[in-house]
Parts: structure tokens; C-alpha cells; sequence
């Protein structure tokens, strides 16, 4: 079964400076992927996918930036971070079960920008 | 474009009680209906997947029912529970959407009281 890895859990960052979040996933090949934003009392929101390496679609023009360099690797990256910034990011992959094509999440990072 | 919304936004029961959640969707040209359970700080688990043919699935003391030609699906809880105590979200992935983008609706805070 897959399994998706992000890292930290926890950051907090100052304003303007950089930022690379990492997902890389195990268990399938040539998934789609997906970064997604949860603000503080906000709903879900699509940043970026990819449906293959090298392959970006963006959402929301914004500050942020995505990367798939490997197969099994989505980098979410910022320049100049801004407070607008801060928020819950999930990475996610689109799976094959016995009941259909599932998405599943990665457990998040946390990350406040002051 | 597709719009999802969940309604109530907020559900507080005591313990024991069934209850239903509320999912609708503008668009029923969809792939499959996926609802979501969050706890506070946590990625997002996937509960049950319902496939565009199928009306109804049940998972334990979980029953996710669906009407797409109204637009509609509904989650009923059994013998609610305070470990059920979460943000259920529900998400449509769309027929021919690029990507296999998902919509997700904003949620139900579900609190249980024992």
C-alpha cells in the first residue's frame, strides 16, 4: 500500500525568508500528486498538482512554487515567505484500492510564519 | 465549476445518538464521492469512497449513501461515539477533470459529548 512522507510536522519561519517542503511517497509509481493548504479556520485549498516529473499545474497564483525533480518526490518551495503563508500543508496522492482510486494524505506540516 | 457544501457547519450530539451529515454538490457529472475524517492538527483519512454507480457504502458503524442525479450524499453515523469527535469532509472528484483534481467541501465539526 502507499505511503506518504512530509517533513517536518512542525516549522516556524520568518518572514522573507525561504521555504522547501518535501513529500516523497512509497508503494506506487507515477502517482498523481497534489499540495494542498488548510488555513486556520479555512477550508481546504489546491495549490499544486502534478501528473508526471516535471509536470506542475497551479491552482492559486500566489508566492509558492512546486517541483516533482523524481517520480516520487513534490517540493513545495517559497522564495520570500509572507505571513499569508502560514497554514497546515498536505501533501496527497491519488491510490488504487480494491474499492477504487482513493485520495490519501500525508500527515502535514504545520508551518507559521512571524 | 464545481461547488461542494456540507451542511451543518458545526454539530454538537451526546453520546449515543444517529446522526447525518450533509454533502451536496452543483455538478453530477463526477467520478466518485470520497468522505474524509480530520482530527485538530492532523492529515485528513480517508472513511469511505463511493463510485459514480454505486448508491451506498457502509464501513462499521459508518453508512455514506449517494444520489447523483440530485446532487446529494449523505453520511449517517450509528451510535455516535466522543472517538468520533472530528471534521468530516466530503470530497467529488469530477468525470473528465485533468489531473483528478478533488472539490472538497468546507465540513462538519462533529462533537460528541459524553
Amino acid at each position: 500500500s502507499q505511503t506518504i512522507h512530509q517533513w517536518p510536522a512542525t516549522l516556524v519561519q520568518p518572514v522573507g525568508s525561504p521555504l522547501s517542503l518535501e513529500c516523497t511517497v512509497e508503494g506506487t509509481s507515477n502517482p498523481n500528486l497534489y499540495w494542498y493548504r488548510q488555513a486556520a479556520g479555512r477550508g481546504l485549498q489546491l495549490l499544486f498538482y502534478s501528473v508526471g516529473i516535471g509536470q506542475i499545474s497551479s491552482e492559486v497564483p500566489q508566492n509558492l512554487s512546486a517541483s516533482r525533480p523524481q517520480d516520487r518526490q513534490f517540493i513545495l518551495s517559497s522564495k520570500k515567505l509572507l505571513l499569508s503563508d502560514s497554514g497546515f500543508y498536505l501533501c496527497a496522492l491519488i491510490g488504487r484500492t480494491g474499492q477504487g482510486e482513493k485520495l490519501f494524505f500525508g500527515s502535514g506540516t504545520q508551518l507559521s510564519v512571524l | 465549476k464545481q461547488e461542494v457544501t456540507q451542511i451543518p457547519a458545526a454539530l454538537s450530539v451526546p453520546e449515543g445518538e444517529n446522526l447525518v451529515l450533509n454533502c451536496s454538490f452543483t455538478d453530477s457529472a463526477i467520478y466518485n464521492l470520497q468522505w474524509f475524517r480530520q482530527d485538530p492538527g492532523k492529515g485528513l483519512t480517508s472513511l469511505l469512497l463511493i463510485q459514480s454507480s454505486q448508491r451506498e457504502q457502509t464501513s462499521g458503524r459508518l453508512n455514506a449513501s449517494l444520489d447523483k442525479s440530485s446532487g446529494r450524499s449523505t453520511l449517517y453515523i450509528a451510535a455516535s461515539q466522543p472517538g468520533d469527535s472530528a471534521t468530516y469532509l466530503c470530497a467529488v472528484r469530477g468525470l473528465m477533470e485533468y489531473g483528478n483534481k478533488l472539490v472538497f467541501g468546507a465540513g462538519t465539526i462533529l462533537r460528541v459529548k459524553s
